[in-house]
C-alpha cells in the first residue's frame, strides 16, 4: 500500500517563526501536493511538484514556500507564520497522467498559530 | 477553469436510510471523477473512481456514475451505517493534466442509530 507520512499530527507554532511541515511517500511517485483545508472551503492547492526540484504554484501560494530536494520528500514552509495560517494541511502524492490514477494523501497536520 | 460543485451540508440520516450526495462538475476536457471520504481526524481515503462516460465507480456498498450529459457524479448508498459518517469529497483530475485534482467543499454525513 502506498504511505504518505506528515511529520506531525498537530503543531502550535508563535506568529512571525519560520515553520517546516515534512511529508514523505514510499511508492516513488512523481506528483506531490501541499493543499490546506479550511471549513466551508474545502482543500485549496497551494503548491505541487512533478519531479525533483520542480514546483508550481496553486491557488494560494502567498505567504508559502516549498523544497523537494529528494523524490520522496516534499516540505512546505511557512516564512513566518500569521494566525490566518491556521489550519489543516494535507499532503498528497500520486502518479503522472493519464488522470485516472487517484491521490493519495497522508493524515494531515492541523497547524495553529498562536 | 474547472470547478466541482457539490450539495451543501451537513446530511443527517438514519440507519439504514437511503443517501444520495450530488456532484456536479465544469471541465474543459475529459476529467476522472472520484469520491474521498475523509473521517474525523484523519487524511482523505479513496472510496470510489470512474475514469469515462457512463463507467460505474463501486465500493464498500457506495456507488457513483459518471454521467457526461448532465456533468454529474452523484455518490449513493442504499443503507447507511453509523460508520459512515464522515466528510465526503467529489474531486475530478482532468486527463493529460493529471498533475492536479480539483476537490468540492466536502459535505458532512452524520447517522444516527
Amino acid at each position: 500500500d502506498v504511505k504518505v507520512t506528515q511529520s506531525s499530527r498537530y503543531l502550535v507554532k508563535r506568529t512571525g517563526e519560520k515553520v517546516f511541515l515534512e511529508c514523505v511517500q514510499d511508492m516513488d511517485h512523481e506528483n506531490m501536493f501541499w493543499y490546506r483545508q479550511d471549513p466551508g472551503l474545502g482543500l485549496r492547492l497551494i503548491y505541487f511538484s512533478y519531479d525533483v526540484k520542480m514546483k508550481e504554484k496553486g491557488d494560494i501560494p502567498e505567504g508559502y514556500s516549498v523544497s523537494r530536494e529528494k523524490k520522496e520528500r516534499f516540505s512546505l514552509i511557512l516564512e513566518s507564520a500569521s494566525t490566518n495560517q491556521t489550519s489543516m494541511y494535507l499532503c498528497a502524492s500520486s502518479l503522472p497522467g493519464p488522470s485516472n490514477t487517484e491521490a493519495f494523501f497522508g493524515q494531515g497536520t492541523r497547524l495553529t498559530v498562536v | 477553469g474547472n470547478s466541482v460543485t457539490q450539495m451543501e451540508g451537513p446530511v443527517t440520516l438514519s440507519e439504514e436510510a437511503f443517501l444520495t450526495i450530488n456532484c456536479t462538475y465544469t471541465a474543459t476536457g475529459y476529467p476522472s471523477l472520484f469520491w474521498y471520504v475523509q473521517y474525523p481526524g484523519e487524511g482523505l481515503q479513496l472510496l470510489l473512481k470512474a475514469t469515462k462516460a457512463d463507467d460505474k465507480g463501486s465500493n464498500k456498498g457506495f456507488e457513483a456514475t459518471y454521467r457526461k450529459e448532465t456533468t454529474s457524479f452523484h455518490l449513493e448508498k442504499g443503507s447507511v451505517q453509523v460508520s459512515d459518517s464522515a466528510v465526503y469529497f467529489c474531486a475530478l483530475s482532468e486527463r493529460n493534466y493529471g498533475q492536479n485534482f480539483v476537490f468540492g467543499p466536502g459535505t458532512r454525513l452524520s447517522v444516527l442509530p
